[in-house]
């Protein structure tokens, strides 16, 4: 079973930023927050990963609670492409561990 | 910017018909991987793949799955007798090396009739 919490659905303006929340209250040492996004039933598409660390793309930011028992990923300026199902997974440091998928969260991004 | 690619975008069989789905990895990667979704449900992971052998497989992926790189391009899932409930989008991913991101394909939609 996944070991993140998503609420089912948010929407946001478009040009505004999304700020999308995930809580991961299990996560252990060992585990990165990885985050993907899946537009209608395309292929999940990476948009970000860390352990500690916030980070930044150029598609997004991840902010990471020094806790790491939350994060919250930003999309700085959402775009109605950007409407989409957005997961938050817990992955295991490893070479190639599995990606554990949960329901993820709908964006909606309105005109 | 590289992608995986998957072969067919749908596949129609009849059950109880093998079937193969096809997946071209970004070139290098060395990590692979199967996962399906069916339709309204969660995506799931069904096998991973190093290195000739697979690392990891899921209750899901039964006898009735197999898995195999046949050449250095190649990446294959085959399902030997197909059932109804074999009906789902089948996305391949790979990645590069250790620890870095797993990138998905398109998926083949398997309909079993």
């Amino acid at each position: 079973d996944a070991k993140t919490t998503q609420p089912p659905s948010m929407d946001c303006a478009e040009g505004r930023a999304a700020n999308l929340p995930c809580n991961h209250s299990t996560i252990s040492g060992n585990e990165y927050v990885y985050w993907y996004r899946q537009i209608h039933s395309q292929g999940p598409q990476y948009i970000i990963h860390g352990l500690k660390n916030n980070e930044t793309n150029e598609m997004a930011s991840l902010i990471i609670t020094e806790d790491r028992k939350s994060s919250t990923l930003i999309l700085p300026h959402a775009t109605l492409r950007d409407t989409a199902v957005y997961y938050c997974i817990v992955r295991v440091v490893g070479a190639n561990s599995k990606l554990t998928f949960g329901k993820g969260i709908t964006l909606s991004v309105r005109p | 910017e590289p992608e995986v690619t998957q072969t067919p975008s749908h596949q129609v069989t009849q059950m109880g018909q093998e079937v193969i789905l096809r997946c071209v990895p970004i070139s290098n990667h060395l990590y692979f991987y199967w996962y399906r979704q069916i339709l309204g449900q969660k995506v799931e992971f069904l096998v991973s793949f190093y290195n000739n052998e697979i690392s990891e497989k899921s209750e899901i992926f039964d006898d009735q799955f197999s898995v195999e790189r046949p050449d250095g391009s190649n990446f294959t899932l085959k399902i030997r007798s197909t059932k109804l409930e074999d009906s789902a989008m089948y996305f391949c991913a790979s990645q590069g090396q250790a620890n870095q991101p797993q990138h998905f394909g398109d998926g083949t939609r398997l309909s079993i009739l």
